[in-house]
């Protein structure tokens, strides 16, 4: 059972380069989110796709795009890397619905210089 | 609009010592209630939930009931281990809204 595919685990990027994170679940899921973490902070949401071909803004989506490529996969672009990116990113995905559980990939641990 | 506020941590304890960690929310409307655990270096977790009012969510141990009329979801757990040593994240969702989480209080267990 892979559930939620998370790729890189780890990346080291400098200020202005760009890089995609991959997103990938096997739960056939309508809903799947990209949140990041930071100390003090919680997870905050930085876009969502409700349902397949549909994205929206979360709390926290400046410097970032998504695509929603198919049902399964959801990847997150950083256009030009700032040091305020360096975070955790964890994607997420559930069915659709209030009581529904999400499902959270390893996260990747991203570290802008 | 919605909010979950947990207590701050690092909450710190020995092992067999009863645990709470508050939770109360602000919801326009009556939200399910989920508490998620984070152990190191991993993702998170469905510990237990709970959807309409007076329900208990349970699991390994751990306890929450879903209060309305304090609006709140406190998680217990009786007996802690060094295992339960994580970060425990407390959150609400609204029909087909996203999860709105809190901001995490970090457990320490020690022997």
């Amino acid at each position: 059972n892979a559930g939620v595919t998370q790729t890189p685990k780890f990346q080291v990027l400098k200020t202005g380069q760009s890089m995609t994170l991959q997103c990938a679940q096997d739960m056939n899921h309508n809903s799947m989110y990209w949140y990041r973490q930071d100390p003090g902070m919680g997870l905050r949401l930085i876009y969502y796709s409700a349902s397949e071909g549909t994205t929206d803004k979360g709390e926290v989506p400046n410097g970032y795009n998504v695509s929603r490529l198919n049902k399964r996969e959801f990847s997150l672009r950083l256009e030009s890397a700032a040091p305020s990116q360096t975070s955790v990113y964890f994607c997420a995905s559930n069915r659709a619905g209030g009581s529904t559980e999400a499902f959270f990939g390893q996260g990747t641990r991203l570290t802008v210089v | 609009g919605d909010s979950v506020t947990q207590m701050e941590g690092p909450v710190t304890l020995s092992e067999e010592a009863f645990l709470t960690i508050n939770c109360t929310y602000t919801a326009t409307g009556y939200p399910s209630l989920f508490w998620y655990v984070q152990y190191p270096g991993e993702g998170l977790q469905l510990l237990l939930k709970a959807t309409k009012a007076d329900d208990k969510g349970s699991n390994k141990g751990f306890e929450a009931t879903y209060r309305k009329e304090t609006t709140s979801f406190h998680l217990e757990k009786g007996s802690v281990q060094v295992s339960d040593s994580a970060v425990y994240f407390c959150a609400l969702k609204l029909g087909y809204s996203t999860l709105t989480f809190g901001k995490g209080t970090m457990l320490l267990v020690s022997p």
